[in-house]
């Protein structure tokens, strides 16, 4: 059974570009959360996504950040008009029940975006 | 606003000794306690606490939980290099499935 599979695993933009970053959650998950991490801080919460929901997304900077999990295919955390502030690494986690049920996340590997 | 806070931010110590990890919490409506460990890669699960005082325990790792205090510790006995990660503590509060996350303890092995 594959972990949480996100890609690329690096990705460099230069400013003004869009920056796509895919998440494959574990088989039988449902549930998908986004979470931002800055160097020498802890992951921040973006948005949490259901099957064709976004359940949450008040982690997320209003502008130029959108996510989306459709019926087939990975979670997509998209990122437009790209600036430096936004270089970072992005983790994926997935669960099979709301995360306050379980307690437990399965995380991917990260995408560790560069803007240049 | 609710917030987790970790401590040490780093520690170094030499292969063998015993760590002590701190995380303490100011949220509304707690629901569980969590600590991850994170080497290069993903955070990996190692506990879950709900209910105060009583220990978790898994290989050289133990746990604790002190809803009074409001606060949590993370041993590590006889430490090994293989421990060397960020350490993070996360809170579940509210009625929302959100985590609120600690900055990390970083902790380095020397052999």
């Amino acid at each position: 059974n594959a972990g949480v599979m996100q890609n690329p695993r690096h990705l460099v933009r230069r400013r003004g570009q869009e920056a796509r970053l895919r998440c494959s959650p574990m088989k039988g998950h449902s549930h998908v959360y986004w979470y931002r991490q800055l160097p020498e801080e802890g992951l921040k919460f973006m948005v949490y996504l259901q099957k064709e929901n976004i359940i949450d997304e008040s982690g997320m900077p209003k502008e130029r950040f959108s996510a989306e999990f459709p019926k087939e295919g990975p979670s997509i955390l998209r990122i437009q008009q790209v600036v430096r502030g936004d270089s970072a690494a992005y983790f994926c986690a997935s669960s099979p029940r709301m995360a306050g049920n379980t307690g437990e996340l399965f995380f991917g590997e990260g995408s560790r975006l560069t803007v240049l | 606003e609710d917030k987790v806070v970790q401590s040490p931010l780093s520690l170094v110590v030499h292969e063998g000794d015993t760590v002590t990890l701190n995380c303490s919490y100011e949220v509304t409506n707690f629901r569980s306690l969590l600590w991850y460990k994170q080497e290069k890669k993903a955070p990996t699960f190692l506990f879950m606490l709900t209910s105060s005082g009583i220990e978790k325990k898994s290989g050289r790792l133990s746990s604790i939980l002190d809803k009074k205090e409001l606060f949590s510790i993370l041993n590590i006995t006889a430490t090994q290099t293989g421990d060397s990660a960020v350490y993070l503590c996360a809170v579940e509060a509210g009625s929302n499935y959100q985590l609120i996350w600690g900055a990390g303890t970083k902790l380095i092995i020397k052999p």
